[in-house]
């Protein structure tokens, strides 16, 4: 039973355009949520996390929305750059557990 | 500040032996996970510690163990070595129990 999916495994935009990676849960004790930028032979980066309390969270280009009824959570890249093709993560963390569960990942290639 | 580091950068067994993975956190943090990624498949959750203590453990069987030291470092250590076990193993250390920093992996591979 995967508690944190990712169904999309690719996603391919335009430069300048917007980039949606998409993610769903379904285990309702998660009341953390993250998103990891991976490249290839590194570990992955953290980029952005939203606490279960809030539906939105800003960091420059970087906004992650939560639909906790849903159990949905999404990360936006407005611009994407070039730069930002890489293998997009989300995870989701119960805090008492001191456990994340990862998603599959989503490849993000942002044409020039 | 150096980040999270891992060692070796590549380690190759054969079936039945064991390997030794080692992990050191960024300097104050005192919690180190453990994840293993095989190929194709996302992140599996394999072990927390923090202070010294083992926290939790994903849903693995009992060959994978490790520990952490006193200046917080780990060890990884999976005994009797399957070929399955083959996979790029992740460290990530943090100060609080949200944001997780990696270090670039281990890729073992058991032949």
């Amino acid at each position: 039973d995967q508690q944190v999916k990712q169904n999309s495994p690719s996603l391919s935009v335009q430069e300048g355009r917007i980039s949606i990676l998409n993610c769903d849960y379904t285990n309702s004790m998660f009341d953390y949520f993250l998103w990891y930028k991976k490249y290839p032979a590194e570990g992955p980066t953290f980029l952005i996390s939203i606490s279960s309390i809030k539906d939105k969270n800003e960091d420059g280009r970087f906004t992650v929305f939560l639909n906790k009824s849903a159990k949905h959570l999404s990360l936006h890249i407005v611009p994407s750059q070039p730069g930002d093709s890489a293998v997009y993560f989300c995870a989701a963390t119960d805090l008492n557990a001191g456990k994340s569960t990862f998603g599959d990942g989503t490849t993000l290639t942002v044409k020039p | 500040e150096a980040g999270v580091t891992q060692s070796p950068t590549h380690l190759i067994k054969t079936r039945g032996q064991q390997a030794t993975l080692r992990c050191s956190p960024i300097s104050g943090h005192t919690s180190v996970y453990w994840y293993q990624q095989a190929l194709g498949l996302g992140l599996q959750f394999l072990l927390w510690y923090d202070e010294g203590e083992e926290r939790n453990r994903g849903n693995f069987p009992p060959r994978f163990s490790g520990r952490q030291f006193p200046n917080y470092s780990s060890e990884l250590n999976v005994n009797a070595l399957e070929l399955e076990d083959s996979a790029l193993y992740l460290c990530a250390s943090s100060l609080v129990r949200n944001e997780q920093y990696f270090g670039p992996g281990t890729r073992l591979t058991v032949t």
